[in-house]
């Protein structure tokens, strides 16, 4: 079974330039979520889709990142405009559906530095 | 205010010694759920084991346990007979929300080194 893609695996860019990361999760799963870790600390959830449908995005900084899902498989994570504090890896992971989101699996992650 | 706190930065074990990793967390719901995931330098997540809250037995997964101690708000990871490849990061992570809407909400991890 084919684990969660994500792409691309690192990012480089500069402050206030835009930047998009891809998702494609576990083939069945309907739930999807993105974190951001910030070097040194643990991941925190940015947002949490069901099927297409956004459950969470309380702690999206919704000025500058958006998601979206729109066919309830693979989703994009979008910056506009970067800024330093953005540098961290983002993860993607899924889960079969909400109930069992105990059981999430994740991507390899993007490492994006913004200079 | 910090619902997940580990207090080891980092620890250092010496290989086929049992080592564990501490985690305690703050919560006022009565049904929660506790993971332990690994994270090695490639940075990928896995997932190493899980502890419901009201579940009476700890949990154990091969040479991972989790020591669960409820009244003392407690879920450390145990790992048995340590091996070098079990150098890694580990978060501690708790399961909180309403059905439907849960998360998880991560510590700030251990860096395990196993030395040969």
């Amino acid at each position: 079974e084919a684990g969660v893609a994500q792409s691309p695996r690192y990012k480089i860019i500069e402050k206030r330039q835009s930047v998009a990361f891809w998702c494609n999760p576990i083939s069945g799963h309907a739930t999807l979520y993105w974190y951001q870790q910030i070097l040194g600390q643990g991941p925190k959830l940015l947002i949490q889709f069901q099927n297409n449908g956004v459950v969470d995005d309380s702690q999206l900084p919704k000025d500058r990142f958006s998601a979206e899902r729109l066919k309830g498989v693979d989703s994009t994570l979008k910056i506009q405009p970067a800024k330093l504090e953005d540098s961290a890896v983002y993860l993607c992971a899924s889960s079969l559906d909400i109930v069992s989101a105990y059981e999430q699996y994740f991507g390899p992650g993007t490492r994006l530095t913004v200079t | 205010a910090q619902k997940i706190t580990q207090t080891q930065p980092g620890m250092f074990v010496q290989e086929k010694e049992a080592v564990t990793l501490d985690c305690t967390y703050d919560t006022s719901d009565q049904s929660y759920g506790l993971f332990w995931y690994k994270q090695p330098s490639s940075g990928e997540m896995i997932f190493l084991i899980y502890q419901g809250s009201y579940d009476e037995q700890n949990a154990t997964e091969g040479r991972y346990s989790l020591n669960f101690q409820k009244a003392r708000k407690s879920a450390n990871l145990v790992i048995s007979a340590s091996q070098l490849g079990d150098s890694a990061m580990y978060f501690c992570a708790m399961r909180e929300g309403i059905q439907g809407a849960q998360k998880l909400v991560f510590g700030q991890g251990t860096r395990l080194t196993i030395n040969p």
